[in-house]
């Protein structure tokens, strides 16, 4: 079976300052990768994802993320925060295998101080 | 243009009474689906439907039953509505019903259950 954890339900950074948010899986076979961003009152939206190929891939909005396999994480980072990135942030994993079946972590708020 | 919709936005309904939640897209996508998300931001997959097939049907309660008329529409219709079930119910679509496939979510349908 597949899980996610985020590690931090919130997370609060200045602007301009480095955003990193942490994103471990479980998985038994090499998995599909996955950032979703939600902003209030609003559905989710990709940010990046990670199939096959380079590890560190590029997003939308200045986001990236690395597939660390021995680590079993997928961390999202950003260089300089800004208030516009204040949203929800979730972390997915899924089997290539399956049918669309994505698995949801349980979300970090990312709040920017100004 | 709205790619993913749903209707109503928010959705005020007594214990027992039976509701139905639209959903359309309009991007000529196979795939669509239905996602729960609860007050603690928690999103868990109900169901899938590719070219009108259901493809994933989590362990959900039957009063739960998805219909799909065509590939640019999947209604939710709960009966015997319970408190459990207020959440933010959100239609997803995708272009494949592969994992790999990148997923649009509509609005959301805010449902309170009194």
């Amino acid at each position: 079976a597949q899980s996610v954890t985020q590690l931090g339900s919130h997370v609060s950074v200045s602007e301009g300052a480095l955003v990193l948010l942490r994103c471990n899986y479980s998985s038994s076979v090499p998995p599909y990768l996955f950032w979703y961003v939600q902003y209030p009152n609003q559905g989710l939206q990709l940010l990046l994802k990670y199939t096959t190929g380079a590890t560190l891939v590029k997003g939308i909005n200045g986001f990236e993320a690395e597939f660390k396999k021995s680590e079993t994480s997928f961390h999202l980072t950003k260089p300089s925060a800004h208030m516009s990135d204040a949203a929800e942030y979730f972390c997915a994993v899924s089997d290539p295998s399956s049918a669309s079946k994505i698995i949801f972590g349980s979300g970090t708020r990312l709040s920017i101080r100004p | 243009d709205t790619a993913v919709s749903q209707t109503p936005k928010y959705l005020v309904t007594q214990m027992g009474n039976d509701k139905s939640i639209k959903c359309e897209q309009n991007l000529g996508h196979d795939t669509m689906y239905w996602y729960k998300q609860d007050s603690k931001k928690f999103l868990k997959i109900m169901f899938s439907y590719n070219n009108k097939e259901l493809i994933i049907n989590e362990t959900v309660p039957n009063r739960f039953s998805p219909k799909s008329p065509d590939k640019a529409h999947l209604n939710l219709h709960i009966n015997s509505l319970e408190l459990g079930d207020s959440a933010v119910y959100f239609c997803a679509s995708s272009q494949g019903s592969g994992a790999v496939y990148e997923q649009y979510f509509g609005p959301g349908t805010r449902l309170t259950v009194t």
